[in-house]
């Protein structure tokens, strides 16, 4: 997708390794969201940013951290993964609280 | 929580049947959105209504929104085999600038 993209696109790891995935963005917007999407349960919030170095957990966050240091760049850290990890990753930006979001190709992580 | 759940959860028609596809939620929103997501791809934004609209089109697509029943359609007339898809709405109901959607409806147009 134009002006987002997400790091790697394919992952497998082994339980208890910590996953860094990275989502990058070239819009300068002031949103960036991390959400999981696993059938059955569509999709959850994981962790979200409004600004640089400001964060706050979503709905699924144990497990699971990030960092926004630069404007284009969020990452979410797995610190040790485990199996219920396995799922595919989507980060998300937007311009504004109150628009749309654009949403990157994804990431698939398998934990095994 | 679920905020959102969309219905049907699956649905198959041939080309050129409209397809409607349905969508509750909870609270109370000021606007509610739909986005499609292809197989293996990221969700791609199609259209949102605002608390205040009833009925919004784009394209082959259209949106009604009912904020008494708290509930919402997605109509697409007409439709194409490039309209395979799961579609999704999504509501921000804290206005906290942060989306939940429902579980999707997993449209399959067969040609």
């Amino acid at each position: 997708d134009a002006g987002i993209t997400q790091s790697p696109r394919h992952k497998v790891t082994e339980t208890g390794t910590p996953v860094t995935l990275r989502c990058h963005q070239t819009e300068n917007h002031r949103y960036m969201y991390w959400y999981r999407q696993d059938p059955g349960h569509g999709l959850r919030l994981i962790h979200y940013s409004y600004g640089v170095k400001d964060t706050d957990k979503g709905e699924v966050s144990d497990g699971y951290s990030v960092s926004r240091s630069k404007t284009e760049d969020f990452l979410l850290t797995l610190e040790s993964a485990t199996s219920s990890q396995t799922s595919v990753y989507f980060c998300a930006i937007g311009e504004s609280e109150l628009v749309v979001y654009t949403f990157g190709s994804g990431t698939r992580l398998t934990v095994v | 929580s679920q905020q959102g759940e969309e219905d049907p959860q699956a649905l198959s028609i041939q080309e050129g049947e409209n397809a409607t596809m349905n969508c509750s939620y909870k609270t109370s929103i000021n606007n509610l959105q739909w986005y499609r997501q292809n197989s293996g791809r990221g969700l791609v934004h199609l259209i949102l209504i605002r608390s205040n609209e009833r009925e919004k089109h784009s394209g082959r697509l259209r949106v009604t929104l009912d904020t008494s029943k708290k509930s919402s359609s997605l109509l697409i007339t007409a439709s194409r085999a490039a309209d395979t898809a799961s579609y999704f709405c999504a509501t921000d109901p804290g206005n906290t600038g942060k989306l939940i959607f429902g579980q999707g409806t997993t449209l399959q147009v067969k040609p």
